[in-house]
């Protein structure tokens, strides 16, 4: 059965100090991985799609690496602004374009 | 901008009345949307896949007289929840892909449903 797991469920950071969520996946032929971040009681804004093992990806604070088994998740330096939960998504073969399976996120609180 | 529309935000009914929300792409048209179902602290949980002039694909489990997905435009997908009760309570969101394929889907804001 194909599986996403986030870890860890939640993640407490001071101001400055860097960290890496983990998603791990079992999926047969994973045609792409992506990251959201989601604001609470807001839908998930999208950050990040990884396609295959070895590619990363950067935006501001973040950055988002892909392995066979695994992709993490950088925040360099956060800020207060960077807290949300943070989702990891697997898009599988056999599945429509779009249809995305999840994992149950890391809610991440920077504090000043 | 937001590239996907989602309404109601906010809505609070009646045990046993029926509750429409709307999902509007914005910036594209869309074949194709996915409507979603998030319970606190838990991650989203796909309920259906809503295919512009046809029918709509539901997951296992997902009881479609009662989620009822009407997609008649390609920007404009419904969901119907019918004879609501408090277990239906929950978060539903929508996303929207655009029909040039092979891009991310974009995400409603959401919509808070309180079944009472």
């Amino acid at each position: 059965e194909d599986q996403v797991t986030q870890s860890p469920e939640a993640l407490r950071l001071q101001e400055g100090e860097s960290s890496s969520l983990n998603c791990s996946y079992t999926v047969s032929g994973l045609r792409g991985l992506f990251w959201y971040r989601q604001d609470p009681g807001k839908g998930p804004e999208f950050l990040f799609t990884l396609y295959s093992a070895g590619e990363e990806k950067e935006k501001e604070r973040l950055k988002a690496t892909l392995t066979k088994k695994e992709s993490f998740l950088h925040i360099t330096a956060p800020k207060p602004e960077d807290s949300a939960t943070y989702l990891c998504a697997v898009q599988v073969p056999t599945d429509s374009w779009g249809k995305l399976q999840f994992g149950a996120g890391t809610q991440v609180v920077v504090t000043p | 901008g937001a590239v996907v529309s989602q309404h109601p935000s906010r809505v609070i009914c009646k045990s046993g009345t029926s509750v429409k929300i709307e999902c509007r792409s914005l910036d594209f048209q869309a074949t194709t949307m996915f409507w979603y179902r998030q319970f606190p602290k838990q991650s989203l949980m796909l309920m259906a896949t809503s295919n512009e002039g046809s029918k709509a694909t539901y997951e296992q489990g997902v009881e479609k007289d009662k989620f009822l997905i009407n997609h008649a435009s390609l920007t404009l997908s419904t969901l119907t929840v019918t004879s609501a009760h408090p277990e239906d309570s929950s978060f539903y969101i929508c996303s929207v892909l655009p029909r040039a394929r092979n891009t991310e889907a974009f995400f409603g804001q959401g919509t808070r449903l309180t079944v009472v």
